[in-house]
């Protein structure tokens, strides 16, 4: 599975976007692009995934480039329960996949 | 639903003992089931995955006579950590992969197991 490269930390303002990005430059044909969530000492909490086409779902909106080799996961309108450790992951969406973890970025929404 | 539970929540064993957790699916079949450590401030680590009936298949470095894993039915895995020692403390979280509530084939998270020996 290829890797992703993530900024180790951000902050945000509540209210505002988040808007965080992930390179995966290796990502090859068949690996979508999964994001989760860690809030601290849960389990992690599954948000949106995409293969080429931008997504949206009721928790945030998944930006892919066309070449695949770069995503931006927004968070519209960042509230303080939004602050957690976003973990963005490419995986190969068959039986084989496994979500490996790399190290992520920690997300702080401020008042 | 896509519930996924884990039991205990938190355990405190003496070094030496043999512990055992349980993961799992509330309200939907887990094909497969995957097993995670997480140490302070670290990620999560792949330690082990097991489909239903199979064996489970273990991460370079792990020790499959250390950290048994049983995957006897679709809603239920077993974690057992043998012979304990406090190096072995840690955030244990299960993941189990099957249809989830929202029509989508998705791998859902426990919330984790703090294992803590003394």
């Amino acid at each position: 599975d290829a890797k992703t490269t993530q900024p180790t930390s951000m902050d945000c303002a509540e209210g505002r976007a988040a808007n965080l990005p992930c390179n995966h430059s290796t990502i090859s044909g068949n690996e979508y692009v999964y994001w989760y969530r860690q809030i601290h000492s849960q389990g992690p909490q599954y948000i949106i995934h995409g293969l080429k086409n931008n997504e949206t779902n009721e928790m945030a909106s998944l930006i892919i480039t066309e070449d695949r080799k770069s995503s931006t996961l927004i968070l519209p309108h960042a509230t303080l329960r939004d602050t957690a450790v976003y973990y963005c992951i490419v995986r190969r969406n068959n039986q084989g996949g496994k979500l490996i973890f790399g190290q992520g970025t920690e997300l702080s929404v401020k008042p | 639903g896509a519930v996924v539970s884990q039991h205990p929540s938190r355990v405190i064993c003496k070094s030496g003992t043999s512990v055992k957790i349980e993961c799992r699916s509330l309200d939907f079949q887990a094909t497969t089931m995957f097993w995670y450590r997480q140490f302070p401030k670290q990620s999560l680590m792949l330690m082990a995955t097991s489909n239903e009936g199979s064996k489970a298949t273990y991460e370079q470095g792990v020790e499959k006579d250390k950290f048994l894993i049983n995957h006897a039915s679709l809603t239920l895995s077993t974690l057992t950590v043998t012979s304990a020692h406090p190096e072995d403390s840690s955030f244990y979280i299960c993941s189990a992969r099957g249809w989830g509530g929202q029509g989508s084939y998705e791998q859902y998270f426990g919330p984790g197991t703090r294992l803590t020996v003394t």
